[in-house]
């Protein structure tokens, strides 16, 4: 089946640091992905649509400024918080539509926790 | 606003009975349904997809239902086992379908007792 993954798979770090998670699918092209955050008990929320070759869409209130989305070739999207604060803190998870498939199914990678100081 | 609730936070059954669900939606008219597993720390993991003309669907032990009228559907899980616990996601498309954005509920807990 389609495998999605996730780097790294958790990280700490400094306030007002940057941070890179990086989103890879494994075994299909994926034309769009797309990025969530999840605070504990509540649902995915959708920050931005991200189409390979072209700027990603955010989600109202997402500031795009802050959370830099990259996707470069078909099987990879990078996700960067810029200038981290405690209130980033959160569950980021990707996930990959694969095209060929119909309707569109979305494939999650395994998620990545990142911890701001 | 579109809006998608499961009812329950949380679902305790017994081992080898059917599990429940159920995934309400309202101002909005999707032309297909998703149900994820979700277990902690982890992503969702895809289950099943319910469209808009099709009243049930099965897989294994897995059984949805989707009214359109009643704006709900049903996820259920017969001869239920421990390793069935997780969380429960329903999810609707949102942009009808053509780029396969989704809304997510909050889920539902779901813990099998042996």
């Amino acid at each position: 089946g389609a495998v999605v993954s996730q780097h790294p798979s958790w990280v700490i770090c400094k306030s007002g640091t940057s941070v890179k998670i990086e989103c890879r699918s494994l075994d299909f092209q994926a034309t769009t992905m797309f990025w969530y955050r999840q605070f504990p008990k509540q649902s995915l929320m959708l920050m931005a649509t991200s189409n390979e070759g072209s700027k990603a869409t955010y989600e109202q209130g997402v500031e795009k400024d802050k959370f830099l989305i990259n996707h470069a070739s078909l099987t990879l999207s990078t996700l960067t918080v810029t200038s981290a604060h405690p209130e980033d803190s959160s569950f980021y998870i990707c996930s990959a539509r694969d095209a060929t498939s119909r309707p569109d199914t979305q494939y999650f990678g395994p998620g990545t926790r990142l911890t701001v100081l | 606003s579109q809006k998608i609730e499961q009812n329950s936070e949380a679902l305790n059954i017994q081992e080898g009975k059917t599990a429940t669900l159920t995934c309400n939606y309202t101002n909005y008219s999707p032309a297909y349904l998703q149900w994820y597993r979700q277990d902690p720390g982890r992503g969702p993991v895809f289950l099943l997809l319910i469209r808009e003309n099709e009243k049930e669907k099965r897989k294994e032990r897995l059984k949805v239902t989707f009214d359109t009228t009643l704006k709900q559907s049903l996820f259920h899980i017969t001869a239920s086992q421990p390793a069935d616990s997780a969380t429960y996601l329903c999810a609707l498309d949102k942009g009808g379908g053509s780029q396969g954005n989704l809304i997510f509920g909050k889920g539902t807990k779901l813990s099998v007792k042996p």
